[in-house]
């Protein structure tokens, strides 16, 4: 079952912060952010692990509540280059070889 | 480092048709995983392999298949085309140093099925 992205799209003006949010019914060993340009490839943005511990670019902040099994990503002062498709990717095999993704949410950054 | 790359690019098929999508991931790396881009669905896992071996395999039907050969390169086929193949095809590779790593995709390849 895939997770569920909110919110499904978002318009920002240069500089505002934004939260995407990803949820999923099933227990997560990591979850893994992708954001694809339009006609292109996605970009790994950051993995986030069970336990607390994170990779990713530095200036991408997220977060991830075990518990509860949903992850955020925060986008603060965005940037034009920020505009994408950002995508979450569940994990609940523990082997981060399957990952199930989210629908995706749709974000555009305008001056 | 040259990145992932897919050919064809763009690929225009028939119903009943069969289609041979082929990968080849970044160099050293060892597991290639395939993926189905579509406006309504989103990306959705169809396999991975490692090292020649099918490790995962997603919930699409039997018509979909792979294979990876001994230098990691990958190949995807679908036989007996439907209309609602049409999606973007996308292989993604990762190292095997480290479990938790980043998938690198490539470009994709767009499949018309008409």
């Amino acid at each position: 079952q895939q997770p569920v992205q909110s919110p499904q799209a978002v318009i920002l003006r240069e500089g505002e912060d934004a939260v995407i949010n990803c949820s999923s019914s099933k227990a997560l060993y990591s979850v893994h952010w992708y954001r694809q340009k339009h006609g292109e490839a996605p970009v790994f943005l950051m993995i986030l692990l069970k336990g607390g511990e994170q990779k990713g670019h530095e200036k991408i902040s997220a977060s991830f509540n075990e518990k509860k099994q949903q992850s955020s990503l925060y986008l603060t002062a965005s940037q034009l280059s920020y505009s994408g498709t950002y995508f979450c990717g569940t994990d609940n095999t523990g082997t981060a070889s399957k990952l199930t993704f989210g629908t995706g949410t749709r974000l555009q950054v305008t001056l | 480092k040259a990145g992932v790359t897919q050919t064809p690019r763009y690929l225009i098929k028939t119903r009943g048709q069969q289609v041979t999508l082929s990968c080849s991931p970044i160099s050293g790396h060892r597991s290639v995983s395939w993926y189905q881009q579509t406006p309504g669905q989103g990306l959705q896992f169809l396999f991975e392999y490692f090292s020649e071996t099918q490790r995962n395999k997603g919930n699409f039907p039997g018509r979909f298949s792979g294979r990876q050969f001994s230098n990691s390169r990958s190949e995807m086929n679908v036989s007996t085309l439907e209309l609602g193949d049409s999606a973007l095809y996308l292989c993604a590779s990762r190292s095997p140093s480290e479990t938790y790593n980043e998938q690198f995709f490539g470009p994709g390849t767009r499949l018309t099925v008409l």
